[in-house]
This record gives C-alpha cells, sequence and structure tokens, in this order.
C-alpha cells in the first residue's frame, strides 16, 4: 500500500519567515494531494491540494509544489504569521484496480510554531 | 447545513465493552470514511463506504465494525473494546471520492480503560 513520510516533525520560524514541509508518497498511481491545517483540538481542515497533473498550485500565502517523477511535495507558506502556528498534514490517495476511492494514507504531521 | 457531525464528543470505555461511534452528514455525499488518530500521528484509515449498502476496510480495520444503511450516516462500532483503541475518531464525507476534498466532523476522543 502507499506510504508517505513527511518532514519536518517540528519547524520553528519568525514571524514574516518562510516554512516549508516535505512528503514523499511511494505509490507512483497516486494522484491527488492534499495538506490539511490541524489547531489543537480540532478537526483537520483542507487548506490546499495539487492533482497529478499540476506541478504546482498557490493560494495567497500558501503554495504547493508535486514531483511525480521524484514522489515528492512540498508545501510553501510565505509570510508566515502567529496564527499559522498549527500541525500540518500532507496527505496521497491510494488506489485500487486503478479507481481511487478518496482513501487517504497520511503524513506524520508537522508541527508549525511561528514566533511573535 | 451542520456538515459532518459526530457524537459522543468524549467518552471513556471499559475494557471489554463494546460501543457505537455515530456519525451523520447532511451534505447528501456518497462517499464517507472513519479515520483514528493516536496522539502526535497521522490519521489512519479504519473502514469507508461508497454510497449506502457498500462498506470495505481500510489500513486498520480490526476491532471495528461499520454499516452503511443509508446515505446519512455511517456508524463505527467497537466491539471487546481493548487499550490500544484509545485515541480521536474522525468520520469525514466527500461528494465523489477520488480527487474530493473530505470534510471532517469534530472527532470523538475515547479513552479504554
Amino acid at each position: 500500500g502507499e506510504n508517505v513520510e513527511q518532514h519536518p516533525s517540528t519547524l520553528s520560524v519568525q514571524e514574516g519567515d518562510s516554512a516549508v514541509i516535505k512528503c514523499t508518497y511511494s505509490d507512483s498511481a497516486s494522484n491527488y494531494f492534499p495538506w490539511y491545517k490541524q489547531e489543537l483540538g480540532k478537526r483537520p481542515q483542507l487548506i490546499i491540494d495539487i492533482r497529478s497533473n499540476v506541478g504546482e498550485k498557490k493560494d495567497q500565502r500558501i503554495a504547493v509544489t508535486l514531483n511525480k517523477t521524484a514522489k515528492h511535495f512540498s508545501l510553501h507558506i510565505t509570510e508566515t504569521q502567529p496564527e499559522d502556528s498549527a500541525v500540518y498534514f500532507c496527505a496521497a490517495t491510494t488506489s485500487a484496480g486503478g479507481t481511487s476511492y478518496g482513501k487517504l494514507t497520511f503524513g506524520q504531521g508537522t508541527i508549525l510554531t511561528v514566533h511573535p | 447545513n451542520a456538515g459532518v457531525t459526530q457524537t459522543p464528543k468524549f467518552h471513556i470505555l471499559k475494557i471489554g465493552q463494546s460501543m457505537t461511534l455515530q456519525c451523520t452528514q447532511d451534505m447528501n455525499h456518497n462517499y464517507m470514511y472513519w479515520y483514528r488518530q493516536d496522539p502526535g500521528m497521522g490519521l489512519k484509515l479504519i473502514y469507508y463506504s461508497v454510497g449506502a449498502g457498500i462498506t470495505d476496510k481500510g489500513e486498520v480495520p480490526n476491532g471495528y465494525n461499520v454499516s452503511r444503511s443509508t446515505t446519512e450516516d455511517f456508524p463505527l462500532r467497537l466491539e471487546l473494546a481493548a487499550p490500544s483503541q484509545t485515541s480521536v475518531y474522525f468520520c469525514a464525507s466527500s461528494r465523489m471520492g477520488g480527487s474530493s476534498e473530505q470534510y471532517f466532523g469534530p472527532g470523538t476522543r475515547l479513552t479504554v480503560t
């Protein structure tokens, strides 16, 4: 099955700096890669996603890049703010027989702390 | 729309007892999922459903059962609870599976002791 590795496990930055979180995946058939933000005691919330036919996607201060050949994708947050502090998870879909049912495999998470 | 709702929010269960975690969505989504999240870890898929009457195992199904008699409801049953099932359980739904966004419920924090 799919295996997703996420690094780093913790990331500390100063307000205004950029933050980068990287994930690698094992299943070359995976074709959907969402990123979730989870605040303490809350549910995961989708912040950005990318599909395998696209190399990069941007939404204001957040961007995601995908390298299908190397099987890795990254989350980039620019101009970080204290409210960006949270746990971030990457994920990838697994598929069975070429059909994906949205069965997500998650990375282990990155605790991002933005210091004012 | 309430989105995805889960009950209870918290529960303490004794070893060997059974219980059902409830999940309901009002978005008419066909796909529903159950994940568990252990402390400091990512979410792991327990079971999923692609529509009423159709369910299948995920990555960690042992010790759990599900049913899907309606589009709206997807209960998760724990039989003979064990301490290893102490976790936070999240239910999610999506419109089309595949690359559709999954919407998560608020979670149920379960302690087995």
